[in-house]
């Protein structure tokens, strides 16, 4: 099974400044999808960005963009301008191409700070 | 669906005894997964269906815990003889699975509460 590591339980963050999320895993595979989730107190799991590995340019969703490092594994979001509404416990996922299973790290919980 | 749907919301049972959680994947998503999730933890993988068959069950934590799928559709997960460390959300998720880039689809999970 693939390894997604999450390496900041916690993270807190000025309202309107940026704060930026890791994530690496641990892969031997070439083709495979990565995910940002986002789970608000209500608990529904939101998805706020993904990013195919063999595209080189990093995605974007209007504050929300990542730094895809494919040799290095590494796969962060950056969250600009950050707003109340933004805090959550984010979840970074992993998914073969082949295979259809999700293999997810263990979050890191985001406060905003007015 | 519109969405994923879970039912209960909440359940709330006594130790040793068995509970039924139930999961309505979104329409035409023919891969499901089970989730378990305790308290400010993170997503542990319980079981994935494709279709009806589970090519995966290695994350069930023990043999109390089974899942089945009919139809394609609807699947429950069922503990036997519940344990206070069953206590914790369970989460479903369904998915296209003609694309690698879709994502999964959440429910928003039945907490389960061992008393």
């Amino acid at each position: 099974a693939q390894t997604v590591t999450q390496s900041q339980p916690e993270m807190s963050v000025q309202e309107a400044e940026t704060v930026t999320l890791s994530c690496t895993y641990d892969t031997s595979e070439s083709d495979y999808y990565l995910f940002w989730y986002k789970q608000p107190p209500s608990r529904q799991m939101i998805l706020v960005i993904r990013q195919e590995a063999y595209k080189q340019q990093n995605a974007t969703e209007n504050r929300f963009s990542v730094n895809f490092q494919k040799a290095a594994k590494s796969f962060s979001l950056k969250i600009s301008d950050s707003q109340l509404g933004d805090a959550a416990m984010y979840f970074c996922a992993y998914r073969s191409a082949p295979g259809n299973q999700f293999y997810f790290g263990t979050g890191t919980s985001l406060t905003v700070i007015p | 669906g519109a969405g994923v749907s879970q039912s209960p919301s909440n359940k709330v049972t006594e130790k040793g005894k068995d509970v039924e959680l139930r999961c309505d994947p979104i329409s035409g998503h023919t891969a499901l997964y089970w989730y378990r999730q305790s308290l400010g933890q993170g997503l542990e993988f319980l079981i994935y269906f494709q279709g009806n068959s589970a090519p995966d069950k290695s994350g069930l934590p023990s043999d109390r815990f089974s899942a089945e799928r009919t139809g394609g559709s609807v699947s429950t997960l069922t503990i036997q003889r519940t344990q206070q460390e069953d206590s914790a959300v369970y989460l479903c998720a369904s998915s296209l699975v003609t694309r690698g880039n879709t994502e999964a689809f959440f429910g928003q999970g039945t907490r389960l509460t061992v008393v």
